[in-house]
């Protein structure tokens, strides 16, 4: 069984630019959700994606928006980058009988200069 | 709304000792209740849950019990191993309306057991 997986791993962009970051779930899980880790503090939930709707948002702004595709993968684009966006982009994956059991994947660790 | 602290770290053992990190919450209603562990240089893993009342979450000798009365989800383990060393959270999930799913992190706390 295939775990999460997110690409890519690193990525260095500079302030003003746009940047996309994939997932794909876990095999079976039709729910994904993204968090930023800013360094030395706990995941912080972004949105919630089901059946290629966002079902749920936290408290971050409209230039952070997603995508689910119909193979239940999903993409995070973040666009005027700010200094404060660097952080670990963590997707999780859930089965919707289970939506609050997530799996998560790696990260991808975003610099923003 | 809904929040979760937890000891500050770091915490430093030698191995084999008793391990306890605090983790206490503020939620309306019955949330869900978790602890992850994040090895360095990679994603979170569940350690356990529990959903309810009473429940107790155990894995790998970690154990949590879901006390409403306290509100509080505290992670112990008899004995700690080197391998242990990693940055735990403890996260809630609300069980109502548009939060469903959200899982809500304490700032984690990073263990280091020295043999």
């Amino acid at each position: 069984e295939t775990g999460v997986t997110q690409s890519p791993t690193h990525l260095i962009k500079t302030r003003g630019q746009q940047v996309t970051l994939r997932c794909s779930s876990q095999s079976g899980h039709n729910t994904v959700s993204w968090y930023q880790q800013a360094l030395g503090q706990g995941p912080q939930f972004i949105f919630q994606y089901y059946r290629e709707e966002e079902n749920g948002r936290g408290n971050f702004p409209p230039r952070f928006s997603g995508l689910q595709f119909p193979n239940y993968s999903s993409e995070l684009n973040v666009n005027a980058l700010e200094l404060d966006d660097s952080a670990l982009y963590l997707c999780a994956s859930s089965p919707r009988s289970s939506y609050n059991e997530q799996f998560f994947g790696p990260g991808t660790r975003l610099t923003v200069l | 709304g809904d929040s979760v602290t937890q000891m500050e770290g770091p915490v430093t053992l030698s191995e084999e000792a008793f391990l306890t990190i605090n983790c206490t919450y503020t939620a309306t209603g019955y949330p869900s209740l978790f602890w992850y562990v994040q090895y360095p240089g990679e994603g979170l893993q569940l350690l356990l849950k529990a959903t309810k009342a009473d429940d107790k979450g155990s894995n790998k000798g970690f154990e949590a019990t879901y006390r409403k009365e306290t509100t509080s989800f505290h992670l112990e383990k008899g004995s700690v191993q080197v391998s242990d060393s990693a940055v735990y959270f403890c996260a809630l999930s609300a069980n109502y309306g548009g939060s469903q799913g959200n899982l809500i992190f304490g700032k984690g706390t990073k263990l280091s057991v020295k043999p």
